[in-house]
């Protein structure tokens, strides 16, 4: 089946040790996005690639990086990560409204958490 | 004015009644409205969505009302099941911009 898979699904990390996380779709997608979401709250969008264009939000911290090597791989590196970035982060595609005249329907993956100590 | 509200934060329904969550918008440039499901430790799943030009859109025990003149939106759940138990979204967007997500609302079905 066609999806959006994210590695790891758990992630611990220590204090000021860099990390990675990584996504991959199936569905050919071009556009992928980057959120993270803390308990009780909804998704926030920290950046997207459309195609090869990067496009980050205006609060989203220099700490958080990304990079899109290939349509299928999307991957998060947060520099120095600090206890306020323990979160789920989640990976989500779309097709640009291509394919679904206009609408911006998101498939997203599973999450991974990320734990800092 | 790119907001989505969302009410109310919290649900508990009986089993077999009617859930209602309510979401309210300002920018009358959205035209796709979305409802997506999250379970704990999963990622949101698209539910159903709904464009302007409808009032209503039915998918199972699952429908959107629509009011564009109130720019407002609900999501009903007929029939409420315990595995309807989760987390809802709803969100807005326009032409293939991204996503204004509402709050959530943790939505919890008694046996």
């Amino acid at each position: 089946d066609a999806m959006v898979i994210q590695n790891p699904r758990y992630q611990v990390t220590q204090f000021g040790k860099p990390v990675t996380l990584s996504c991959s779709q199936t569905l050919n997608h071009n556009v992928m996005y980057w959120y993270q979401q803390k308990s009780s709250q909804a998704p926030k969008l920290l950046f997207h690639y459309y195609d090869k264009d990067f496009n980050n939000e205006a609060d989203t911290p220099d700490n958080f990086q990304s990079r899109r090597p290939n349509t299928s791989f999307c991957f998060l590196d947060i520099r120095s990560p600090g206890l306020g970035d323990a979160a789920m982060y989640l990976c989500a595609t779309s097709d640009g409204g291509k394919a679904s005249g206009g609408s911006n329907e998101q498939f997203f993956g599973p999450g991974t958490r990320l734990t800092v100590l | 004015q790119q907001q989505v509200k969302q009410s109310p934060q919290s649900l508990i329904v009986q089993k077999g009644g009617i859930s209602i969550i309510n979401c309210a918008y300002e920018n009358t440039a959205f035209d796709y409205f979305p409802w997506y499901q999250q379970f704990p430790g999963k990622g949101p799943a698209l539910l159903i969505a709904i464009r302007p030009d409808v009032s209503e859109k039915k998918e199972g025990r699952f429908t959107i009302s629509f009011n564009k003149s109130a720019k407002q939106f609900s999501l009903h759940i007929m029939d409420s099941q315990p595995g309807d138990s989760a987390t809802y979204f709803c969100a807005a967007s326009w032409g293939a911009q991204k996503l204004v997500f509402g709050q959530g609302t943790r939505l919890t079905i008694n046996p």
